[in-house]
């Protein structure tokens, strides 16, 4: 079936540093979605990318998903302590019928 | 106001014993979900449905059932089988397809077994 893996599980950072997470697939997706999930919270929607190479940007967030529709990445520049939290991925299949999350990256942002 | 609900936000059950929770939808979704969370951890899914009436075992479906009997609701039932429940549970829906196909959370009940 389906596998989504991300990584790193863990990162510390400094405030003000940079962070990535990378999502990879073991299938071709239709589509890749990102999620936060606060300390004691539920995740939250954050967006959706469709097309091969398409670069989308929230504030200091940027997604990248890649050509083969098999990768993405999220990369928050500047970190603040806002930002403390966990970052999933989630795949849909080209079927449209199964979304598939990833373990999820736990970033905390030393003040 | 539309959304997902889940109830109860906490929950003990005593070993031995099956617990049900809740989860209603009124965004009209075909698609819901049930997920385990331990802590420190990712998501792991439990049950889906695609349709009324029908639910598909997801990766760790074993001490677990659901039923979907309106578009609405999807109840988990966590049975005596399952092992180590305590765990936080978040159920989600979506549409199907392929656009516009995120997933919405609820606010997740936290099950202690006691």
């Amino acid at each position: 079936g389906q596998q989504v893996m991300q990584i790193p599980q863990y990162q510390h950072v400094q405030e003000g540093e940079d962070f990535t997470t990378y999502c990879n697939s073991s299938t071709t997706l239709s589509n890749i979605q990102w999620y936060k999930q606060r300390p004691g919270g539920h995740p939250v929607f954050l967006i959706q990318l469709v097309k091969s190479g398409e670069v989308k940007k929230q504030k200091r967030l940027t997604f990248q998903f890649g050509e083969a529709k098999k990768n993405s990445s999220l990369h928050i520049t500047a970190t603040q302590t806002t930002d403390v939290g966990t970052y999933f991925c989630a795949g849909r299949n080209n079927a449209g019928n199964m979304l598939t999350f990833g373990g999820g990256t736990r970033l905390m942002v030393k003040p | 106001d539309g959304g997902i609900t889940q109830s109860p936000k906490y929950l003990f059950r005593k070993e031995g014993q099956n617990v049900t929770l809740s989860c209603e939808q009124n965004l009209n979704h075909d698609a819901m979900y049930w997920y385990r969370q331990d802590p420190g951890q990712g998501l792991r899914l439990i049950y889906y449905s695609h349709i009324v009436n029908d639910f598909q075992k997801g990766d760790i479906a074993e001490g677990y059932s659901v039923s979907r009997e309106k578009k609405e609701s999807f109840p988990l039932t966590v049975t005596s089988a399952q092992k180590n429940p305590t765990a936080f549970y978040l159920c989600a829906s979506s549409k199907p397809g392929r656009m516009n196909t995120e997933a919405f959370f609820g606010q997740g009940t936290r099950l202690t077994v006691v």
